[in-house]
């Protein structure tokens, strides 16, 4: 059983075009995160919703939407492809923490998708 | 602002050496630290938490510890195998009081010949 998955796994696509990314998890977490691993390989999220509503978004142009129809859902839409977009982008979910709390958990990472713009 | 380093970003070395992965954080008020190992073309596994109460978290041949007032975590491999080969990236919060998102470091590419 897959705990995170992420659809399509690679994805080629012309400058200008608009595509979505799918994400589901079946760990019964309220919260999901997108991450974007750029060509030097650093991690940096974009977005985290929790049930649903937005929770981070990280300075990310608005030519990306997150649209979280369901907490076990969390879809990256990107209108206008650019070369620059092109990365690996991580889907993850954990339980919601608010540090303030204290104690964390961990978060569970779907295995990528590759957008490459052409 | 939190900003992660991982020293050395490369390291190849053969098969039975013990390893140690450097990782540094700027701002010493975290909760928590965690290591993930990345494999080729696969996502993130969680390999050791470290909560800001504790120094050091161990699984397997895998130790982790934190200095939180140096701004230091190292992850010790003992007895390194070929299938250790992989990217490690240690991870932060980025302040108290926050949501649950992570600051990664860039990652140390490791890899064990036999």
């Amino acid at each position: 059983d897959t705990a995170v998955s992420q659809t399509p796994k690679y994805l080629v696509t012309q400058m200008g075009n608009d595509k979505s990314i799918k994400c589901e998890q079946n760990l019964g977490h309220d919260t999901m995160y997108w991450y974007k691993q750029d060509s030097k390989k650093f991690l940096k999220i974009m977005f985290s919703y929790n049930n649903k509503e937005l929770i981070i978004n990280e300075t990310v142009p608005n030519r990306f939407s997150p649209k979280s129809p369901d907490k076990a859902h969390l879809n990256l839409h990107i209108n206008s492809l650019e070369l620059g977009d092109s990365a690996v982008y991580f889907c993850a979910s954990s339980p919601l923490i608010l540090l303030a709390g204290g104690r964390w958990e961990t978060q569970y990472f779907g295995p990528g998708t590759r957008l490459l713009v052409l | 602002k939190q900003e992660v380093t991982q020293i050395p970003a490369a390291l190849s070395v053969p098969e039975g050496e013990n390893l140690v992965l450097n990782c540094s954080f700027t701002d010493s008020a975290i909760y928590n630290l965690q290591w993930f190992r990345q494999d080729p073309g696969k996502g993130l596994t969680s390999l050791l938490l470290i909560q800001s109460s504790q120094r050091e978290q161990t699984s397997g041949r895998l130790n982790a510890s934190l200095d939180k007032s140096s701004g230091r975590s190292t992850l010790y491999i003992a007895a390194s195998q070929p299938g250790d080969s992989a990217t490690y990236l240690c991870a932060v919060p980025p302040a108290p009081g926050g949501y649950n998102k992570l600051i990664f470091g860039a990652g140390t590419r490791l890899a064990v010949h036999p």
